[in-house]
């Protein structure tokens, strides 16, 4: 059974910085590339980036580009978002999702930025 | 960046009546290798969405034949048939021809 697992969020002040964890199983990881996807509360859902499979190119939305980075590591099945310069508004849930068609997703982890 | 614009912004359904979502890309999603790249998700109340639809038309796996895709270049459309209280949710559509990729605002769907 595909599972992915995300970990790391919380309530930081701005200006904080923070590192979200996925944790994917009953799949071979190293095959796929990896996004990142975040809902503000009450809105729509927004694309902040991707990862090829090999970590050889790697995409960022505008909103996100120099402040976020993301990684992965194969050999534990793991792919991160490092999370820099926090803003009020990157206050959202974050989604990591699962290859080219986003087949699998994550239950989400909460980013509360606030003073 | 490619603009995806959905209608209507809300549709409320008879349970076993269907409902028809519309999704209109500002560039044409056709890739040179012949797919168009245009999906549709599901993310029902309190939930992670979940894929329905990949490539226009083709179903997910595990998704019920109650949903079917269809359209080409810049418009697409979802219908659902038989709506069932189940299919409560918002209803997204996503291009995924080139970065950023990007979402429609998302179609609510109530049941009468």
């Amino acid at each position: 059974e595909v599972q992915l697992v995300e970990s790391g969020g919380g309530l930081v002040k701005p200006g904080s910085s923070l590192k979200l964890s996925c944790v994917a199983s009953g799949f071979t990881f190293s095959s796929y590339g990896m996004h990142w996807i975040r809902q503000a509360p009450k809105k729509g859902l927004e694309w902040i980036a991707l990862i090829y499979y090999d970590s050889s190119n790697k995409y960022y939305a505008d909103s996100v580009k120099g402040r976020f980075t993301i990684s992965r590591d194969n050999s534990k099945n793991t792919l991160y978002l490092e999370m820099n310069s926090l803003r009020s508004e990157d206050t959202a849930m974050y989604y990591c999702a699962k290859g080219t068609n986003w087949d699998y997703w994550g239950q989400g982890v909460m980013v509360t930025v606030s003073s | 960046d490619i603009m995806m614009t959905q209608s209507p912004l809300s549709v409320a359904v008879t349970p076993g009546e269907s409902a028809s979502i519309s999704c209109r890309s500002s560039k044409s999603l056709l890739h040179s290798n012949g797919i168009t790249y245009l999906s549709w998700y599901l993310q029902r109340p309190e939930k992670s969405p979940q894929l329905l639809i990949y490539q226009i038309s083709n179903l997910a796996s595990g998704v019920s034949d109650r949903f079917s895709g269809s359209g080409s270049g810049t418009d697409f459309t979802l219908k659902i048939s038989k709506v069932e209280t189940e299919d409560v949710g918002i209803y997204y559509c996503v291009q995924f021809l080139e970065v950023p990729l990007t979402f429609g605002s998302g179609t609510k769907l109530e049941i009468k």
